[in-house]
């Protein structure tokens, strides 16, 4: 199985901030990759796939890159609605692996 | 609009069983490989099953694999899990969530607001 290891698990910072989330494969994924938000109570949102697309409706400030084994989510620009969970998640094959998540929160 | 609503959660038994229920509108349904994903409470997400358009292909993570049974319905724009031999670790919230693909690259685009499921004595 492939194992994705997002770092950090936990992160403190202030509106306006540039953040960055990075998430590691075990194994090459070429660009097999999602990057999901997740509030309390609510069901994970897609942000980016493909490792670097933007889907339809997310706002500019969130993007990713990486290839292979090493991807990153960054936001720039923290806004306070962007104070949640967030997931990578590997479609290179199965089982469908997810990161172990990155809590951010506001400093 | 896409819309994935979950139903069957609810409190069970060690060792008894649970039929969800996943209804798809706002799509074609047998256009799209479907999922299930779920999240023990306070916990990260857990894949747990896929299955493809036709029903041809099917996968399973192997913490449920010989106990949990994803299948699909077209006619009815229908998915299911039936989990049998239920655990306490089974206890979670478990999503539906539909398969896009570009580029022959997959993703999640849509996800159901998600069904509890509590195994507990």
């Amino acid at each position: 199985d492939i194992q994705l290891t997002q770092s950090p698990s936990f992160l403190s910072a202030s509106v306006g901030d540039r953040v960055t989330i990075t998430c590691r494969a075990s194994q090459g994924i070429a660009t097999f990759l999602a990057w999901y938000q997740q509030k309390p109570g609510k069901a994970p949102k897609l942000l980016i796939y493909a490792a670097s697309t933007l889907q339809s409706g997310v706002p500019s400030r969130f993007s990713g890159s990486g290839s292979g084994t090493d991807f990153t989510l960054t936001i720039t620009s923290l806004q306070p609605e962007d104070f949640a969970t967030y997931y990578c998640q590997q479609f290179e094959n199965y089982p469908r692996t997810f990161g172990q998540g990155t809590k951010v929160e506001i400093k | 609009e896409v819309q994935l609503v979950e139903s069957g959660g609810g409190l069970v038994k060690p060792g008894g069983s649970l039929r969800l229920s996943c209804a798809a509108s706002g799509f074609i349904f047998s256009d799209n490989t479907m999922a299930w994903v779920r999240q023990a409470p306070g916990k990260g997400l857990e894949w747990v099953a896929s299955i493809t358009s036709t029903s041809r292909h099917i996968f399973y993570a192997d913490s449920v694999q010989g106990r949990f049974t994803i299948s699909r319905d077209n006619a009815n724009n229908s998915l299911y899990l039936q989990m049998n031999s239920l655990r306490a670790e089974d206890t979670a919230f478990y999503y539906c969530a539909r398969s896009e693909y570009t580029s022959a690259i997959a993703f999640y685009d849509y996800w159901g607001q998600g069904t509890l499921v509590t195994v507990s004595s």
